[in-house]
């Protein structure tokens, strides 16, 4: 147990959807990084937050929007859900955000859209 | 960005046998070179780092090797056992980058 947390496990939604993954770092950890996983994919880099502000970019639609809240959790909302949107969610978190340092992943959203 | 590029795809290796995956990354003033193993329906988890100023780096059997003027790195596995089949990812970022690239995964499947 990495001591990141994941909500909900699963998801199953329909097209045109609207969703929200929420993510809690380990203890003391300040930054969060959101990713996705899809059978072809890999691991693809969506946004990275530090202590509530936006730290990088990656390849994140702009149907998907993310935030980290005063309490250090984090939610990543996915919009206008496509086909394609369907895939394994995960969120990490390390303490200062830099990438030179381990992050430890949740155990991750799959979610399907039908 | 950086590109991570990852070889091979699927690997299959006989038990006690060695097993290596390779990366190549595109920007040269990449220094920090992490590998994640993910097991069936889990978690990616770290399980060896190099930066850029080390050439080698062990851990009992797992071994990392990073050649700065190729710009490849490579994952070093021996004598494998069952617990080691599992998806490996390499990554690298960029010293004033704040987001890792990782390769596209490589399947190991151990045979007993």
């Amino acid at each position: 147990d990495s001591g990141v947390t994941q909500t909900p496990k699963h998801l199953i939604t329909a097209t045109g959807q609207r969703v929200t993954l929420r993510c809690s770092p380990r203890s003391g950890d300040l930054s969060v990084y959101w990713y996705q996983q899809s059978l072809d994919q890999g691991l693809q880099f969506l946004i990275q937050y530090y202590n509530g502000e936006e730290r990088a970019k990656g390849n994140i639609l702009e149907r998907f929007s993310a935030q980290q809240f005063p309490d250090l959790h984090s939610e990543l909302n996915l919009s206008s859900l496509e086909l394609g949107d369907s895939a394994l969610y995960f969120c990490a978190s390390s303490v200062t955000g830099n990438p030179q340092e381990t992050q430890y992943f949740g155990p991750g959203t799959r979610l399907l859209v039908l | 960005g950086e590109n991570v590029e990852q070889h091979p795809s699927t690997l299959s290796v006989q038990e006690g046998d060695s097993a290596v995956i390779k990366c190549t990354y595109s920007d040269s003033a990449s220094n920090y070179f992490p590998w994640y193993k993910q097991e069936l329906g889990k978690r990616p988890q770290l399980i060896i780092d190099i930066r850029s100023n080390v050439g080698e780096k062990k851990d009992q059997r797992i071994a990392v090797t990073l050649n700065k003027t190729a710009k490849h790195f490579s994952l070093h596995i021996t004598e494998t056992q069952p617990e080691d089949s599992a998806v490996y990812f390499c990554a690298a970022t960029l010293a004033n980058d704040y987001k890792l690239s990782f390769g596209a995964g490589t399947t190991v499947t151990v045979r007993a």
